[in-house]
Order: structure tokens, then sequence, then C-alpha cells
């Protein structure tokens, strides 16, 4: 079985500050694996998949296959990150796996 | 392209109530997929389909029921509404084999 785990509901960054949510998750073979981002009341959309290594608004993550994790990470906080943030796993044929979501909150 | 496209946007129902959540895309990708989205649940899969003419259950596929007659449309069906219905429901799709998932805008759904 796959799982995808987000420890936090909610972090509260003051702006300018560094920013990390966590993402842990659980399978046997080589997963893929996503963040998705969802401003208020919005669509989800893609933010960082692990096979692509780019960095989209000043985010990056990295898959620690040791770990199990695929933590996003970002140095400076802006107010317009705001939002729900859904880390994804892909392990089998097309099914993807969302963790429940942590909430950023970025204040002035 | 206009990507997945989602109908209605709202909708309030009754208990005992039926209804059909439209799904379309343009994207002539074969995976499309239904979520309900509940706070503190996160995305839980209902249903999806690998391509027309194959469905298969997710998580949570109870009191919903899909079917995939083309490649572009993937209509979920609520056979009679409850409470326990009430949600956000998204649908998406990708390409079969890998890459990310594309999002309609979703609809808010109310069960009284």
């Amino acid at each position: 079985a796959q799982r995808v785990t987000q420890p936090e509901k909610l972090l509260s960054v003051f702006k300018g500050a560094p920013v990390e949510l966590k993402c842990n998750y659980s399978y046997s073979g080589s997963p893929e694996l996503f963040w998705y981002v969802q401003y208020s009341r919005q669509r989800l959309q893609l933010l960082l998949r692990h096979i692509s290594r780019e960095s989209i608004k000043g985010f990056t993550a990295d898959l620690n296959k040791g770990e199990t994790s695929f933590h996003l990470k970002k140095p400076f906080a802006q107010e317009e990150d705001s939002a729900m943030y859904y880390c994804a796993l892909r392990g089998g044929y097309s099914t993807l796996t969302f963790g429940k979501g942590t909430m950023l909150l970025v204040s002035p | 392209n206009a990507g997945v496209t989602q109908t209605p946007k709202f909708q309030v129902l009754k208990t005992g109530q039926s209804m059909t959540l439209q799904c379309a895309q343009d994207m002539n990708h074969e995976y499309m997929s239904w979520y309900r989205q509940d706070p503190g649940m996160g995305l839980r899969l209902i249903h999806y389909s690998v391509g027309a003419g194959i469905t298969d259950q997710g998580e949570v596929p109870n009191g919903y029921n899909v079917s995939r007659s083309t490649t572009e449309d993937f209509p979920l069906r609520l056979l009679s509404a409850a409470p326990s219905q009430t949600s956000v429901y998204f649908c998406a799709s990708s390409y079969s084999g890998g890459g990310p998932l594309h999002f309609g805008n979703g609809t808010r759904l109310t069960v009284t």
C-alpha cells in the first residue's frame, strides 16, 4: 500500500522567513512524487515533480529515498505563497495518492 | 485547449436525490479520475478510469457510479445523495503511465 504523510496541518511564518513543508511517503518501489498547490477556492495546480528537479516560484523539493521524504522548501516566504499544499505519490499505474495537506500562512 | 472542464460549479441536493457531475477533457488523456476534498482529509480517490470502457474503484467509491464511454468524458453519478456526500469534487486527468494530473475547477456539492 502507498501512503503520504504531511505531519503539519498548518504552518504559519512571517514574510521573508524560510519555509519547509514536510512530506513522508510509504511505498515499496520507486515512486513518482509531486507537490500541488491550491490557492483559495481554486483548482489544484502542479507546483513541482521530483523528476524535473526544477525550482518553481522559488520552491524546491528533493527526493530522499533513505528517509522516504520529499520536503518542500523555500528560503524566503512571500505573502502570495499562502495556500494549501499537497504532497502526492504515484506508485502504481496512474493513481495518485495525496497527503492531507498543509496550509501555509505567510504574515506580513 | 480548455483542459479539464467540470459542470456544475455549485449544486444543492436534498437527501435521496440523484445527479450527475460532468467532466470533460480535451487533452486526449487516457487516465481520468474523481476525487473528493474534505477538510482535514485531503483528497480521496473515488473512481478512476485508464481508458474508454474501463473503470475501477478508488478509496471511497460507495454511493458513486462512473462510466467511460468516450476518451473525453467521465461523469460521476450520485445515485441517492446523502449529507455525508457534501464535499468539493475534483475531476483530474493525465496520460497513462506517468506525468502530472490536470485538475478541473471543482464542483461544490451540498446535500441537505
